[in-house]
């Protein structure tokens, strides 16, 4: 069974608006999360990180909440880009940082 | 800059055939993964390296296997390839995370499509 997953296959949102991506988990002992965008024919790229001493980080457009009780993660994405239009994967690890399990991923479409 | 490098990016094989996946970082890394990526399943570790010569299986190891002999290069060997193998194959690496620091995500090749027929 999945530890990491992303229940929504696909999301489409206007250009300028705001995206918000969810991710859930299963296991009490991850502690570290990511974010990864990835485009077709392409290896996923690293985005955002938070660790599970904080329930925010901030990068630019991109936001990452983090809600440890309910073992939900989600990413804001303001204001959206064509260029966003991806799929993007939440991963999560243990304290040891040694091993990484991802969600499905949720390919995001951000219309002009 | 950081890379991670995949031998191929795509392979056509025929069903039974030995296949030799490559993969090759050049950041010193300790830790080397190997990731298949199917749609509606997400990324899932087939095998993963912490040293030299050390493995650990993942989630779904059944028909693979893997070398290690060298810090930079992980290989993922398909002993006989079969059609539900045909798949996006992702190597990536990272540090291990008894360092003490926080910045450690994995970085990823470019991924091999492997088509087995």
């Amino acid at each position: 069974d999945q530890q990491v997953k992303q229940n929504s296959p696909s999301l489409s949102v206007q250009e300028g608006r705001i995206s918000i991506l969810n991710c859930d988990y299963t296991n009490s002992m991850f502690d570290y999360f990511l974010w990864y965008k990835k485009y077709p024919a392409e290896g996923p790229t690293f985005l955002i990180s938070i660790s599970s001493i904080k329930d925010k980080n901030e990068d630019g457009r991109f936001t990452v909440f983090l809600n440890k009780s309910a073992k939900h993660l989600s990413l804001h994405i303001v204001p959206s880009q064509p260029g966003d239009s991806a799929v993007y994967f939440c991963a999560a690890s243990e304290d040891n940082f040694n091993k990484f399990y991802f969600g499905s991923g949720t390919k995001l479409n951000v219309k002009p | 800059d950081v890379k991670v490098t995949q031998s191929s990016r795509y392979l056509v094989k025929r069903t039974g055939e030995k296949v030799f996946l490559e993969c090759v970082q050049d950041m010193d890394h300790e830790n080397m993964f190997w990731y298949r990526q199917d749609p509606g399943l997400g990324l899932r570790l087939i095998y993963f390296s912490y040293d030299v010569k050390m493995k650990e299986k993942g989630d779904i190891p059944e028909g693979y296997s893997v070398s290690r002999e060298k810090k930079e290069r992980f290989s993922l060997i398909l002993e006989s390839a079969s059609t539900n193998q045909t798949s996006m194959y992702l190597c990536a690496s990272s540090l291990p995370g008894d360092r003490g620091s926080r910045n450690t995500e994995a970085f990823f090749g470019q991924g091999t499509r492997l088509t087995v027929v």
